[in-house]
């Protein structure tokens, strides 16, 4: 049951665009189409924002995009808003139990 | 559009027990396999268990396994976790998960 990898820390520019990493195994990431990725703002429950690795859910703007190649999925965010600097975590199912990332902390410039 | 209501946290000495609930309003339980995450405050999400859709079949993280156990009732609308021979490290911030919606968390603090 080992976590996920993602960076610690990432940023961009107010409207530019970045793209956050998620690597795992053949066991969770690269075997399952079920990548999710959560943002979370301090003091807050985490909200879905991408599920089985590119869909979005209703609400959440078109500016989230996921992909996933091999055993690593990636969350690109357009357009970079103030209200975007959070902590981002991706997850997994790993065949049975589920796994999480570390988390991202994602600063807007 | 639907909620989950998380309850039953608290302060309890290692060793104790706490049942924790997650009600679910606006939204059918029942068609989704529900979740159980935990987080220290500062720290990152770390999943401990889950129940499929009809409460026969549950998993659950090797750090919790054999002393929490999770359940539903589907006439309720309501998750369950039964967390006994609490320890420290288990203190954090327990959020039940399904379908695309999370609760707001209930905190609790294993403390002597």
């Amino acid at each position: 049951q080992s976590a996920l990898t993602q960076p610690p820390s990432a940023s961009g520019s107010l409207g530019q665009s970045v793209t956050l990493s998620c690597t795992g195994t053949s066991s969770d990431v690269g075997g399952y189409n079920y990548v999710y990725w959560y943002q979370q703002h301090p003091g807050k429950a985490p909200r879905v924002i991408i599920y089985d690795v590119t869909k979005r859910p209703s609400g959440v703007p078109d500016r989230f995009s996921g992909s996933k190649s091999g055993n690593t999925a990636s969350l690109t965010v357009s357009g970079l808003q103030a209200e975007d600097e959070a902590d981002y975590y991706c997850s997994s199912y790993a065949g049975g139990n589920e796994v999480f990332g570390g988390g991202t902390k994602l600063t807007v410039l | 559009e639907g909620q989950l209501v998380e309850s039953g946290g608290g302060l309890v000495q290692p060793g104790g027990s706490l049942r924790l609930s997650c009600a679910a309003s606006g939204f059918t339980l029942s068609s989704h396999w529900m979740h159980w995450v935990r987080q220290v405050p500062g720290k990152g999400l770390v999943w401990v268990s889950r129940v499929n859709n009809d409460g026969s079949s549950t998993v659950y993280a090797d750090s919790v396994k054999g002393r929490f156990t999770i359940s539903r009732d589907n006439a309720k609308n309501t998750v369950y976790l039964q967390m006994n021979s609490l320890r420290a490290e288990d203190t954090a911030v327990y959020y039940c998960a399904g379908g695309g919606t999370w609760g707001q968390g209930t905190l609790v603090t294993v403390s002597s």
